[in-house]
């Protein structure tokens, strides 16, 4: 079957700096994203990687390694309107999008 | 960068009244484009795969006759839910693939559907 794991909630300081993981098993791959989402929002693109390395996107970077099967997003410089499920989702070999659970993220003073 | 309107944001309605939610792709030609309905606390759940002129492709457990979609045009999707009950009530978002991008899903902002 296909699977995204990633964990439900983190907790972190202003500030600071937090890496959110992403694995995944899917029936081929066409890409990974990662999505912001504030409660009673949709979800706001943050990145997208299709090939292998680190994408830098201002505070926000996101790594893909396909032959694990893993994704992180890096948020840095936190700020308390980070606070917010991180989702991480993968378009299969149908260009169906794969979601995972979220992770909600708390950022704390 | 390529946009996707989703009207209305917000709509309450009572019930067994039926709601039309559009999904209009601004500057780019979205052959397919896909509806999701998001539970609480659960992730985004593909309901329907909406095709261009043709009819669309749902998934296992998702009533045709209930969640009508009609994909009249290349920027145009609409999602209408039938006979709504408050068991309908949900987030719904739409996505349309731009072709000619690196990144082909755009989401539509979502509409908060409230039956009463």
């Amino acid at each position: 079957g296909q699977n995204i794991d990633q964990p439900t909630e983190m907790t972190a300081t202003e500030g600071a700096i937090v890496q959110i993981n992403c694995t995944y098993q899917t029936s081929g791959f066409n890409g990974l994203f990662w999505y912001q989402q504030h409660a009673g929002e949709a979800p706001t693109f943050l990145s997208y990687n299709v090939l292998d390395g680190l994408e830098e996107k201002g505070r926000f970077s996101s790594f893909l390694s396909r032959s694990k099967g893993y994704s992180y997003l890096l948020l840095k410089e936190l700020q308390m309107k980070d606070s917010a499920s991180y989702l991480c989702a993968v378009l299969d070999s149908n260009y169906q999008l794969i979601w995972g659970a979220g992770t909600k993220l708390i950022i704390k003073p | 960068g390529a946009v996707v309107s989703q009207h209305p944001s917000r709509v309450i309605c009572k019930s067994g009244t039926s709601v039309k939610i559009e999904c209009r792709s601004l500057d780019f030609q979205a052959t397919t484009m896909f509806w999701y309905r998001q539970f609480p606390k659960k992730s985004l759940m593909l309901m329907a795969t909406s095709n261009e002129g043709s009819k669309a492709t749902y998934e296992q457990g998702v009533e045709k006759d209930k969640f009508l979609i009609n994909h009249a045009s290349l920027t145009l999707s609409t999602l209408t839910v039938t006979s709504a009950h408050p068991e309908d009530s949900s987030f719904y978002i739409c996505s349309a693939r731009d072709p000619t991008e690196n990144s082909p899903l755009h989401f539509g902002n979502g509409t908060r559907l409230t039956v009463t």
